[in-house]
C-alpha cells in the first residue's frame, strides 16, 4: 500500500518569506513522487517529479523538493515566496498501478 | 488548442437529468484518466484508459458511464446522479501507463447536483 500524509492543511507565509510544504509518504518499494499546484478555478499543474535520478529536484517557478529515504519525506521549498504562489499544493505518490495516490493537498497563503 | 481540455467547465443538473462530460488531449498521450476531487478528500482516480481501452474502475457507480473512442477523446456520461455527485471532475493524460510518467491534468468540470 502506498499513501501520501501532507502536514498542514493551510500554510501562511509572509512576501520574500522561505515556502516550506511538507510531505511524507508510505511505500514498499522505491517510489516516484511528484508535486503538483492548483490555482483556483484550474486544473493540476506538475512542479517536479522525483524519479530516483537525483534527491535534489528542481521544478518550475522557483520550487524544488529533496527526496529524503531515511525520513521518507519529499518537502516542497522555495526560498522566497511571491504573492503569485497562493494557492493549493499537492503531494502524490505513485509506485504500482496506473493512480497517482495524492494527498490532501496544503492551501499556501502568501500575505505582503 | 493545447494541452488537455474540458468541456463544460461548469454544469448544474437535476438528479434526472443525463448529461455528457467531455475531454480532449492535444499531447499525443495513449493514456487518459478520469478523477473525482471533492472538498475536503484526496483526489480519487475512476477509470483510466489505454489505447482507448479501460484498465481500471476503481469501485465506481453505475450511474458513471466512461468512454474512448479514440486515445485523443474521454467521456463521461452522467445520470441519476446524487447530490453528494457534486465535485470538481478533473481529466488527465500521460504518455503511457509507465510509473515514471506524469499526468497532465484538464482544467475540470465543476459538477452541481441539484
Amino acid at each position: 500500500a502506498q499513501s501520501v500524509t501532507q502536514l498542514g492543511s493551510h500554510v501562511s507565509v509572509s512576501e520574500g518569506a522561505l515556502v516550506l510544504l511538507r510531505c511524507n509518504y508510505s511505500s514498499s518499494v522505491p517510489p516516484y513522487l511528484f508535486w503538483y499546484v492548483q490555482y483556483p478555478n484550474q486544473g493540476l499543474q506538475l512542479l517536479l517529479k522525483y524519479t530516483s535520478a537525483a534527491t535534489l529536484v528542481k521544478g518550475i517557478n522557483g520550487f524544488e523538493a529533496e527526496f529524503k529515504k531515511s525520513e521518507t519525506s519529499f518537502h516542497l521549498t522555495k526560498p522566497s515566496a511571491h504573492m503569485s504562489d497562493a494557492a493549493e499544493y499537492f503531494c502524490a505518490v505513485k509506485n504500482s498501478g496506473y493512480a497517482l495516490n495524492f494527498g490532501k493537498g496544503t492551501s499556501l497563503l502568501v500575505t505582503p | 488548442e493545447t494541452g488537455v481540455t474540458q468541456t463544460p467547465r461548469h454544469l448544474v443538473m437535476g438528479m434526472t437529468n443525463k448529461k455528457s462530460l467531455k475531454c480532449e488531449q492535444h499531447l499525443g498521450h495513449n493514456a487518459m484518466y478520469w478523477y473525482k476531487q471533492s472538498a475536503k478528500k484526496p483526489l480519487e482516480l475512476m477509470f483510466v484508459y489505454s489505447l482507448e481501452e479501460r484498465v481500471e474502475n476503481n469501485s465506481v457507480p453505475s450511474r458513471f458511464s466512461p468512454e474512448c473512442p479514440n486515445s485523443s477523446h474521454l467521456f463521461l456520461h452522467l445520470h441519476t446522479l446524487q447530490p453528494e455527485d457534486s465535485a470538481l471532475y478533473l481529466c488527465a493524460s500521460s504518455p503511457s501507463l509507465a510509473l515514471s510518467y506524469e499526468q497532465y491534468f484538464g482544467p475540470g468540470t465543476r459538477l452541481t447536483v441539484t
